[in-house]
């Protein structure tokens, strides 16, 4: 069964990077994913897409301080020199038998 | 501009009926594949629904089936979500959402549904 797992919670400081995980479940490490951000009381905001391959594309507007990667069964969103605005939840997706699958996504709190 | 404007949300009473509509705007609507997604309150996203360029295929999550059904009309560029048999736990924002040949996602603003016992 495509499952993908994330971390409920992350925290770092202003001005610093965190990286964020989602992990594809086994049997599905190839898939691509997708991250979208959640801001409080906002609606998702698409952000990038990562392939197996660590490559990544991001979407209109989205700053250099985010980029993707992989590994393994592990897919990656890394926020650099980190801002108030970007406390919010992010989430993960990818495409599974005719149907979408989301992670449970991350809480990131900026301290 | 680029937008989805979802449309048609409210308060309904337990096992009644609501017809989302999402009027899309700023790209050709029929090119692609649309999504229905929901956010119960405090919680994550859920995928509801898909369907094809054309109508001609359609899928629905398992708890939905039945009960909610897509629909498309390219020559209004317009998605529509018509639910039915309502129950407490569809309460939720439901978006709609194309991902555009999966790396030029568009979200909707999002719709509230209510469903109150």
């Amino acid at each position: 069964q495509l499952v993908l797992t994330q971390p409920p919670s992350a925290s770092a400081s202003l001005g610093a990077s965190v990286k964020l995980t989602c992990t594809l479940s086994s049997g599905h490490s190839n898939y691509a994913i997708t991250w979208h951000q959640q801001q409080p009381e906002k609606g998702p905001r698409y952000f990038m897409k990562v392939n197996n391959d660590g490559t990544y594309s991001k979407g209109d507007g989205i700053p250099d301080r985010f980029s993707g990667s992989s590994s393994g069964a592990e897919r990656h969103l890394t926020i650099s020199s980190l801002q108030s605005e970007d406390e919010a939840d992010y989430y993960c997706q990818t495409w599974g038998d005719g149907i979408w699958v989301f992670g449970g996504g991350t809480k990131l709190t900026v301290l | 501009e680029v937008q989805l404007v979802e449309s048609g949300g409210g308060l309904v009473q337990r096992g009644g009926s609501l017809r989302l509509s999402c009027a899309a705007s700023g790209f050709t609507f029929s090119n692609y594949w649309f999504n229905w997604v929901r956010q119960a309150p405090g919680k994550g996203l859920e995928w509801v629904a898909n369907i094809n360029v054309d109508g001609s295929y359609k899928t629905h999550l398992d708890s939905v089936m039945g009960r909610f059904t897509v629909s498309r009309d390219n020559a209004k560029s317009s998605l529509f979500l018509q639910m039915s048999s309502l129950r407490a736990e569809d309460t939720a924002i439901y978006y709609c959402v194309t991902d555009r040949d999966r790396d030029a996602w568009i979200w909707g603003q999002g719709i509230l549904v209510t469903v109150s016992s």
